[in-house]
C-alpha cells in the first residue's frame, strides 16, 4: 500500500492565498493530482501531473511536486473555491491507487 | 462536451446484488480507460476498479476483489459495475470516472459523473 497525508482542514480569507499539502513517501517522483469536490456537484480535476491544469481552470491554481510533498495554490480565494480537495497518485511498485484523506477549504 | 451519467443505485439488504450502470457522451468512449471511484457517508475516496479501453484489462481494490465486476459496451457507451456479496461497508456514492489518457489508462480521473448512491441495509 501507499499513503498520502493531507490536513483536514484549512480556512482562509477571500483574497488570500490556500497553500493544501500532500505528504507521501518520494511522493516527488510520482503523477500526483488534486481534485475538488463541492456539494451537489461532480468532482472537477484541478491540477494532474503534479502542476498542469486542465483547461477552465483559472490560473491562480497552481500545484507543485517535489520531494516528499505536493502542493497545491489558490491564489487571490474566492467563495466559490471552497470545498474539499483530495490529493491523488498511483504508486506503481505497489500497484497502489492513493487518495489523501483530504482538505476542507472554509473560505472566511 | 464530456458527460457521464450514472444510474442504478438504491436500498439493498447485504448479500444482495446491484449493478450500476454509467451513460458516456461527448469523448470517444472506446479510446479511454474507465474506472469506478465510491466515497462512503463522511469518508475520503476510494478507487475501486478500472477496465481498458478495449476491454482486455480489469484490475480491482482488495476491499471488492472477487465480489465486483466491471465491464463496458462500447457499441453503447456505457460502463456498468455488477456488485455481488453487497456488504455495509460498501455503501457509498459511486463515481464513473474517464481516465485522462487515450489508449492507455494511468489513474488521472480527468471526468466524473455526480455519482449515485448505494446503500447496503436490513
Amino acid at each position: 500500500s501507499y499513503f498520502l497525508t493531507q490536513p483536514p482542514s484549512l480556512s482562509v480569507a477571500p483574497g488570500q492565498t490556500a497553500r493544501m499539502t500532500c505528504g507521501g513517501a518520494k511522493v516527488g517522483t510520482l503523477r500526483v493530482q488534486w481534485y475538488r469536490l463541492q456539494s451537489g456537484l461532480a468532482p472537477v480535476l484541478v491540477v494532474y501531473d503534479g502542476s498542469v491544469r486542465p483547461s477552465g481552470i483559472p490560473e491562480r491554481v497552481s500545484g507543485a511536486n517535489s520531494g516528499d510533498t505536493a502542493t497545491l495554490t489558490i491564489s487571490r480565494v474566492e467563495a466559490g473555491d471552497e470545498g474539499d480537495y483530495y490529493c491523488q497518485a498511483w504508486e506503481g511498485s505497489s500497484d497502489h491507487v492513493a487518495f489523501g484523506g483530504g482538505t476542507k477549504l472554509t473560505v472566511l | 462536451q464530456v458527460q457521464l451519467v450514472e444510474s442504478g443505485g438504491g436500498v439493498v439488504q447485504p448479500g444482495r446484488s446491484l449493478r450500476l450502470s454509467c451513460a458516456a457522451s461527448g469523448f470517444t468512449f472506446n479510446n479511454y480507460g474507465m474506472h469506478w471511484v465510491r466515497q462512503a457517508p463522511g469518508k475520503g475516496l476510494e478507487w475501486v476498479a478500472v477496465i481498458s479501453f478495449e476491454e482486455s484489462n480489469t484490475y480491482y481494490a482488495d476491499s471488492v476483489k472477487d465480489r465486483f465486476t466491471i465491464s463496458r459496451d462500447n457499441s453503447k457507451s456505457t460502463l456498468f459495475l455488477e456488485m455481488n456479496s453487497l456488504r455495509v461497508d460498501d455503501t457509498a456514492v459511486y463515481y464513473c470516472v474517464k481516465d485522462l489518457e487515450e489508449y492507455n489508462y494511468e489513474y488521472l480521473f480527468d471526468y466524473w459523473g455526480q455519482g449515485t448512491l448505494v446503500t447496503v441495509s436490513s
